[in-house]
């Protein structure tokens, strides 16, 4: 089956640097990646959808510039927190969508726990 | 816009004992449905979806979930559960022919014990 790997699974950081996730289709190419945050015992949250080659588009309330999303190729999207604060922290998970997908599934990565301290 | 309501946050459960987990959602135009499980500091994994036809649908471990239009709900049900069925269960909803947004309710918590 379709598999999304996610890393790094957990990261503590400083506060003030930036930290990149990445999050990539093994056996697929996913044309689609989404992005979603969770916070603990809650739901997850979608925070932007990227196309390959294309800008990511944000879920309002997003910041475009502190989480920077970049989705290069069919295999690999990444997520960039950019001068992380301890209110960043939270689970992040990516999910793609094969571009022949016309059963609406998404494959979700296993998620990246990210601290800042 | 959609959304989704679980109104359990929390189900315990005796091992061999049937379980539902409740789901309703709320939109205006047709909806593909999904449950999702995640288990501690992992992502989702896929249970079920109803996209169209049977309104029964069967999943992966046991479960199976009924889509009711009139009652605006799709709940998870599962006859026997076990141990391992200890989870977060997440109801989701799309818009058909949205991109695959999906939007989630905010979770059961279910916990089998012995």
């Amino acid at each position: 089956g379709a598999v999304v790997s996610q890393h790094p699974s957990r990261v503590i950081c400083k506060s003030g640097t930036s930290v990149k996730i990445e999050c990539r289709s093994l056996d697929f190419q996913a044309t689609t990646m989404f992005w979603y945050r969770q916070f603990p015992k809650q739901s997850l949250m979608l925070m932007a959808t990227s196309n390959e080659g294309s800008k990511a588009t944000y879920e309002q309330g997003v910041e475009k510039d502190k989480f920077l999303i970049n989705h290069a190729s069919l295999t690999l999207s990444t997520l960039t927190v950019t001068s992380a604060h301890p209110e960043d922290s939270s689970f992040y998970i990516c999910s793609g969508r094969r571009g022949d997908s016309g059963a609406n599934v998404l494959t979700f990565g296993a998620g990246s726990r990210l601290t800042v301290l | 816009a959609q959304s989704v309501t679980q109104l359990d946050s929390q189900v315990p459960v005796f091992e061999e004992a049937p379980v539902e987990l409740r789901c309703n959602y709320s939109s205006s135009v047709s909806v593909y449905l999904f449950w999702y499980v995640q288990y501690p500091n992992q992502g989702l994994q896929l249970l079920l979806k109803y996209l169209s036809g049977s309104t029964l649908v069967k999943g992966i471990n046991g479960f199976e979930a009924e889509f009711n239009k009139s009652q605006t709900s799709f709940h998870l049900r599962k006859p026997s559960v076990h141990i391992s069925d200890t989870a977060e269960y997440f109801c989701a909803v799309s818009v058909a022919g949205g991109g695959n947004k999906l939007t989630f309710g905010t979770g059961t918590q279910l916990k089998v014990e012995l």
